[in-house]
């Protein structure tokens, strides 16, 4: 079985820049995160959809940062414009409703 | 408010000697705690979870309501042991809503 997909692996973009994640969740998991783990950190929730509902996403920087996951599945992170500080691992996550929770790969975000 | 500590970035030991992560935890109810972990260029993943009781891979914790304490151990460490590990917390009942410690690496030298 796939685990959860996410796309690019890796970026670099100028500062000021847009750049978005795509993630894909494992089938028939209903809920999905987005984690920030900074260098030499543990993650952190930025936001967590049920289907389609953003539910948690008090972490979430608004005036820069945007997520949809509009039918439920996929799942986009936007950052718009990226700043240095924004360089960091961006992780995708899904679970069933109470269950363990997997992560994808990460996405490398370095921003100059 | 919810938080994890892991108060050992780095933790060197022997193969075959005894392994302890360390990891305290501040939170007012009855948390869910796990212990996740990283294997070098692998994604992060579920150890073990202190509800499950259960040892993976030889490794266990006992979750310590008095000292706030879920600490990892495993009585010999082997090499593919080295990894990251990461100490995570879920509010009762909300085991979809995890706060990480800071990690501690292991090293398992021979």
């Amino acid at each position: 079985e796939a685990g959860v997909v996410q796309s690019p692996r890796y970026k670099i973009i100028e500062k000021k820049q847009p750049v978005a994640f795509w993630c894909n969740p494992i089938s028939g998991h209903n809920t999905l995160y987005w984690y920030l783990q900074n260098l030499g950190q543990g993650p952190e929730l930025l936001i967590r959809y049920e289907n389609e509902e953003a539910v948690d996403d008090s972490q979430l920087p608004k005036d820069r940062f945007s997520a949809e996951r509009l039918k439920g599945v996929d799942s986009t992170l936007k950052i718009q414009p990226a700043e240095l500080g924004d360089s960091a691992v961006y992780l995708c996550a899904s679970s069933s409703s109470g269950g363990t929770i997997y992560f994808g790969e990460g996405s490398w975000l370095t921003v100059v | 408010a919810q938080r994890v500590t892991q108060p050992e970035k780095l933790l060197s030991v022997f193969k075959g000697a005894p392994v302890e992560l360390k990891c305290n935890y501040s939170y007012s109810g009855s948390p869910e705690l796990f212990w996740y972990v990283q294997y070098s260029r692998q994604r992060l993943q579920l150890l073990l979870r202190h509800i499950s009781r259960e040892s993976i891979k030889g490794f266990t914790a006992d979750l310590n309501k008095g000292e706030t304490s879920f600490h990892l151990k495993k009585p010999f460490a082997q090499e593919e042991d080295s990894a990251m590990y990461y100490c995570a917390l879920a509010p009762t009942g909300g085991g979809n809503k995890l706060t990480f410690g800071t990690g501690t690496q292991l090293k398992v030298e021979l």
